[in-house]
């Protein structure tokens, strides 16, 4: 059965700093990768996504995600947080298997002034 | 264009009453995805739509949750009977086509389920 495991349900760093949201997932077949995040009293949104092709993925407001297969990994990075990334992020997996998108259980990502 | 609407955005009602969840998909999007998003939860697949073909219902925590999808477009998701443990914010997404070949879904702003 696919599962995604965010680690960390709360992750805070200071303005400036290096972002690392981490994302594992199992899945036997090759998997469609995704970010979403969740601004306060917002809608999900696209962050990025991975389906083919090279493996670290730019997205949105400066954030990319690298597909490890080796280690079932797509972790979320930004060089220097800001504080408008401040938000709910969501790792998510689909696969070509199947019809469903799963969902980790979310990180929600705090940027100290 | 427009994006995925849903209505009302929140909805409070008491224990044993229906409610009825309207998501607008965007325009020409065949898949049609209802999620729950409870407090400190990730979204919890409730049911999917694809064209013309029957519905995947997999996700659905109990007979009380129905949905449907008219003419392609809007869907309802029904609530009957409801509990406590429903409240949650329910998510509508759609996407040109499945997850199974790796389209991006784009979510509503959700609705907000009270149930007192």
């Amino acid at each position: 059965a696919q599962s995604v495991t965010q680690l960390g349900s709360h992750v805070s760093v200071s303005e400036g700093a290096l972002v690392l949201l981490r994302c594992n997932y199992s899945s036997s077949v090759p998997p469609y990768l995704f970010w979403y995040v969740q601004y306060p009293n917002q809608g999900l949104q696209l962050l990025l996504k991975y389906t083919t092709g090279a493996t670290l993925v730019k997205g949105i407001n400066g954030f990319e995600a690298e597909f490890k297969k080796s280690e079932t990994s797509f972790h979320l990075t930004k060089p220097s947080a800001h504080m408008s990334d401040a938000a709910e992020y969501f790792c998510a997996v689909s696969e070509n298997t199947g019809n469903q998108f799963y969902f980790g259980t979310g990180t929600s990502l705090t940027v100290i002034p | 264009g427009a994006g995925v609407s849903q209505s009302p955005s929140n909805k409070v009602t008491e224990k044993g009453k229906d409610v009825e969840l309207r998501c607008d998909p965007i325009s020409g999007h065949t898949a049609l995805y209802w999620y729950r998003q409870s407090l400190g939860q990730g979204l919890e697949f409730l049911i999917y739509f694809q064209g013309n073909s029957a519905p995947d219902k997999s996700g659905l925590p109990s007979d009380r949750f129905s949905a449907e999808r008219t003419g392609g477009s809007v869907s309802t998701l029904t609530i009957q009977r409801t509990q406590q443990e429903d409240s949650a914010v329910y998510l509508c997404a759609s996407s040109v086509g499945l997850a199974g070949v790796g389209d991006t879904q784009y979510f509503g702003p959700g609705t907000r389920l009270t149930v007192l």
